[in-house]
Order: structure tokens, then C-alpha cells, then sequence
């Protein structure tokens, strides 16, 4: 079971909006930046977002992130087939001797 | 560009050692740590710890103390992980990944499959 709990699916139609979630606590994401990583099929993870809400170069705008208390949510505009993937988020977990601790994952199916 | 470039598929018995090598390139080496994430099949990623690259130091996460061990050839510009007293549910995809400072694990190798089986 992950310290940080996503949706383990979600889905959208070419061109909408979906929005996936990552609750933690106040040893994670209420004390820690969250990090966000896209991980296509059979491929290693990339990095999405850094710091709650910003993008690497490269990164599409479509992409963005934001963090409320001990959630964070990452949200993809204007769905496209590419963007059919396992997304994560991560954050940095005070907990015992502290470590940085993924979510379970959700799995973005495009329509 | 920066890349790490990990070693090839392992097959083992159970009881047995891997050791899987990450190889950096276009970067300083010493001047990132090296982290090491585990995602078994069709499963979530998993944080195992992370070796200093400068000092040589190790940090496992609770999970993986004891039979895993991180280390490095600067030399080379390589980060080793082994595995000692493999079990099935070791059987992985295990990843090297660099951490910099505010983008946490920037860049990845593609991956080392470790499959235990007998």
C-alpha cells in the first residue's frame, strides 16, 4: 500500500480535460514539493512536473500541476492518444528516517 | 547530452547475486547523487535509496536493507546495485536514476529486468 494514494485509473476523450489526484499527509505532501512523472508503455519514467506546478523544458503546457494541504493533483488539457500513460506522483515522506515515496499510480487511458 | 545506460536482462536462481551497473555519461558524475527504483511487473515504482556519488556514501530505504547494496567505479562513471540472497518476488525492472537539486530523478536509464527464477 502507497503512503501517497492516486486513482489507480482514469480516462478522457481527445481534447478534454482529466485531472488526477494525490492525497498524502502532513509528513509528505503537506511538508514536501510534489513531483510528477509520466511513464509511457515499456518505457522508463520521465519527468512531468517539479515543484508542485512546474514543467521541465519540453513539457507541454497542457500539463499542469497544483498542491492544497496534504493533496496534489496533476491535470492534462486538451487530451491526445500520446499522452496514454502510467502517471506518479512523489513526494519527499518525514515518516521514520524519511524517504521519498511514490504514489500507486494511475493508469490514463485515452477514448 | 546526459545519459545513463544500464546493463543488460539478468536471469538467476533464487539464493544467487546480480549486480547491475548504470553507466553515466555527458555530466559531471560526482556531482549528482544516483537513486535506485524498483518497479516489479505490472506494479508501481518503488524508491530503494540513493548513493552519493561524491563521498560513496549509500542511504537505503526500509525496505531494502540487508541484501541490497549500492556502489560506485568514479572511474567509470558507473553506480553498481547487487542483489544477495534472491528471492522471486525480486524478479524486477530496476531503474538508476539522477537526482539534481529541485527536479528530483531528472534523468533515467532504461532499465535492468532481473528475473528470479528457478
Amino acid at each position: 500500500q502507497s503512503v501517497l494514494t492516486q486513482p489507480p485509473s482514469a480516462s478522457g476523450a481527445p481534447g478534454q480535460r482529466v485531472t488526477i489526484s494525490c492525497s498524502g499527509s502532513s509528513s509528505s505532501i503537506g511538508s514536501s514539493y510534489v513531483y510528477w512523472y509520466q511513464q509511457l508503455p515499456g518505457t522508463a519514467p520521465k519527468l512531468l512536473l517539479y515543484k508542485n506546478d512546474q514543467r521541465p523544458s519540453g513539457v507541454p503546457d497542457r500539463f499542469s500541476g497544483s498542491k492544497s494541504g496534504t493533496s496534489a493533483s496533476l491535470a492534462i488539457s486538451g487530451l491526445r492518444s500520446e499522452d496514454e500513460a502510467d502517471y506518479y506522483c512523489v513526494a519527499w515522506d518525514d515518516s521514520l528516517s524519511g524517504s521519498w515515496v511514490f504514489g500507486g499510480g494511475t493508469k490514463l487511458t485515452v477514448l | 547530452q546526459v545519459q545513463l545506460v544500464q546493463s543488460g536482462s539478468e536471469l538467476r536462481k533464487p539464493g544467487a547475486s546480480v549486480k547491475v551497473s548504470c553507466k553515466a555519461s555527458g555530466y559531471t558524475f560526482t556531482h549528482y547523487p544516483i537513486n535506485w527504483v524498483r518497479q516489479a511487473p505490472g506494479q508501481g515504482l518503488e524508491w530503494m535509496g540513493w548513493i552519493n556519488t561524491h563521498t560513496g556514501n549509500p542511504t537505503y530505504a526500509q525496505d531494502f536493507t540487508g541484501r541490497f547494496v549500492f556502489s560506485l567505479d568514479t572511474s567509470l562513471s558507473t553506480a553498481y546495485l547487487e542483489i544477495n540472497s534472491l528471492k522471486a518476488e525480486d524478479t524486477a525492472i530496476y531503474y538508476c536514476a539522477r537526482q539534481a537539486v529541485g527536479l528530483l530523478f531528472d534523468y533515467w536509464g532504461r532499465g535492468t529486468l532481473v528475473t528470479v527464477s528457478s
